[in-house]
């Protein structure tokens, strides 16, 4: 299964963007990149999703590089509420199982 | 439409025993996953279940076992209870269309059953 590396952990104030990175350097071309996000003490959460190109919900966006080796994960104005631990997932459409890493914890300063 | 549910909520255990965890999946849902998470790490796959077949199964031994019924309500079965089974355990459920996971399939998690192993 292919692998993500992201940073323990980061900080963001209150309503600034906050750009959360991750490396999946040996991602395969049948492999869509997946975030989750597991707030305290509950089960995670799906966030967005990509293959190629950049995509846009309503929760976040997600920029995908070219050679699509790394991904960013935006949220345009982090609140409270988000301060989650955020999983960047490599999810093969053959088996649908995700593999989670350590995931990057997010803290939300007021 | 009810979300994932599992119980129980929390569990406590003495080494070699046997515990078994309950997970009813959404409304509409045909498959269930199953995660284990040690504290301070990421869920790790356990298995899915799809149409009450085991489809798919990640490192973990043969004494965690699981079964899916019908209305595709699922068990995980933990045998022979070690004191590094302590963790929590998380339900998934999403819809598969016939023999391919697709593209999104957002997987809709339970609030998981805390197991401690003592």
């Amino acid at each position: 299964d292919a692998k993500t590396t992201q940073p323990n952990s980061m900080e963001s104030n209150e309503e600034e963007p906050v750009h959360l990175p991750c490396n999946h350097s040996t991602i395969s071309g049948t492999d869509y990149i997946h975030w989750y996000r597991q707030l305290p003490s509950q089960g995670p959460e799906y966030v967005i999703h990509g293959l190629t190109s950049n995509v846009n919900n309503r929760m976040a966006s997600l920029a995908i590089a070219e050679d699509r080796k790394s991904s960013t994960l935006i949220l345009h104005r982090a609140t409270l509420r988000d301060a989650a631990v955020y999983y960047c997932i490599l999810r093969t459409t053959h088996t649908g199982k995700l593999i989670f890493g350590q995931g990057t914890t997010l803290q939300v300063k007021p | 439409e009810t979300g994932v549910t599992q119980s129980p909520t929390h569990l406590i255990k003495t080494r070699g025993q046997q515990v078994t965890l309950r997970c009813s999946s959404q409304s509409g849902h045909n498959t269930v996953s199953w995660y284990q998470q040690a504290l301070g790490q990421g869920p790790q796959f356990i298995f899915q279940y799809y149409r009450e077949e085991e489809n798919g199964r990640g490192n973990f031994p043969p004494r965690f076992s699981g079964l899916q019924f019908p209305n595709y309500s699922s068990e995980l079965n933990v045998n022979a209870l070690e004191l590094d089974d302590s963790a929590l355990y998380l339900c998934a459920s999403n819809h598969l269309p016939r023999g391919l996971a697709g593209e999104r399939n957002e997987q809709f998690f339970g609030p998981g059953t805390r197991l401690t192993v003592l």
